[in-house]
C-alpha cells in the first residue's frame, strides 16, 4: 500500500488565488519531506526540503514566498502556492526522507 | 547546471531482450544513486538504489551498474517485458543529505 498520499490529486484554480496541498506520511514518522515539481516531458525539480518544526529550506530559483512550506508534524508536510499564476501549472510530488518513497502527485493547473 | 544527465531521450527494445539505460552525473559528492519509473500524472515508483561502495546491485529483472571514475551509471533490464514501457529517472543523492537530484529521464518503449 501506499506510504505517502498527496491531496488533492488535480486542482484547477483561477489566476491569482492560492493553492494548498497536503503530503501525508502514512504509518511512519517523517521529520524530512521534499517538495518537486515536474514540467511536462520535464524533468523533477526539487523545489525546498521542509523540516518539522522548522523553516523550509528552498532551493537556488525558487521564491520562498511564493511556495509556501509548512511541516507542522511528523505526518504532513503543506505547500501552498500562493497567487498561482498560469505559469505554475505543474505537477507538483512530495517525498519523504523515509526510504524512497514518493506521493502519487498533485495536477495544478492554473486558468 | 544539469548535474544528472540523461543523454538518451528514448530508447525502444523488442521484448524478451536486454534495455540498458544510462545515466552520467558530473559531482563527485554524490554517492547514493537510484532509478525509477514513471507514469504520467504518478509519482515516480522506486525501482533499485545503488551506494558509491558497491559497483553492482541486482535485484530480480533489474541490475543497476556504478562507473565512479567515469561518473556514470546504467540499468539494465532483462528480459525487458511491455509493462516495462515508462520513463525512467535516474537520480544522484549528495553525501550526507537525503536530497535526491534527478536526471532528464529516458523514455522506454518495449515492443510486444
Amino acid at each position: 500500500g501506499a506510504v505517502v498520499s498527496q491531496h488533492p490529486s488535480r486542482v484547477i484554480c483561477k489566476s491569482g488565488t492560492s493553492v494548498k496541498i497536503e503530503c501525508r506520511s502514512l504509518d511512519f514518522q517523517a521529520t524530512t519531506m521534499f517538495w518537486y515539481r515536474q514540467f511536462p516531458k520535464k524533468s523533477l525539480m526539487l523545489m525546498a526540503t521542509s523540516n518539522e518544526g522548522s523553516k523550509a529550506t528552498y532551493e537556488q530559483g525558487v521564491e520562498k514566498d511564493k511556495f509556501l512550506i509548512n511541516h507542522a508534524s511528523l505526518t504532513l508536510s503543506t505547500l501552498t502556492v500562493t497567487s498561482a499564476h498560469p505559469e505554475d501549472s505543474s505537477f507538483y510530488i512530495c517525498r519523504t526522507s523515509y526510504e524512497q518513497y514518493f506521493g502519487p502527485g498533485t495536477r495544478l493547473t492554473v486558468t | 547546471d544539469q548535474q544528472v544527465k540523461q543523454n538518451s531521450p528514448s530508447l525502444s527494445v523488442q521484448e524478451g531482450r536486454i534495455s540498458i539505460l544510462n545515466c552520467d552525473y558530473t559531482n563527485s559528492m554524490f554517492d547514493y544513486f537510484l532509478w525509477y519509473k514513471k507514469y504520467p500524472a504518478e509519482g515516480p515508483t522506486f525501482l533499485i538504489s545503488i551506494s558509491s561502495i558497491k559497483d553492482k546491485n541486482e535485484d530480480g529483472r533489474f541490475t543497476v551498474f556504478l562507473n565512479k571514475s567515469a561518473k556514470h551509471l546504467s540499468l539494465h533490464i532483462v528480459p525487458s517485458q511491455p509493462g516495462d514501457s515508462a520513463v525512467y529517472f535516474c537520480a544522484a543523492s549528495p553525501s550526507g543529505t537525503y536530497k535526491y537530484i534527478f536526471g532528464t529521464g529516458t523514455r522506454l518503449k518495449v515492443l510486444a
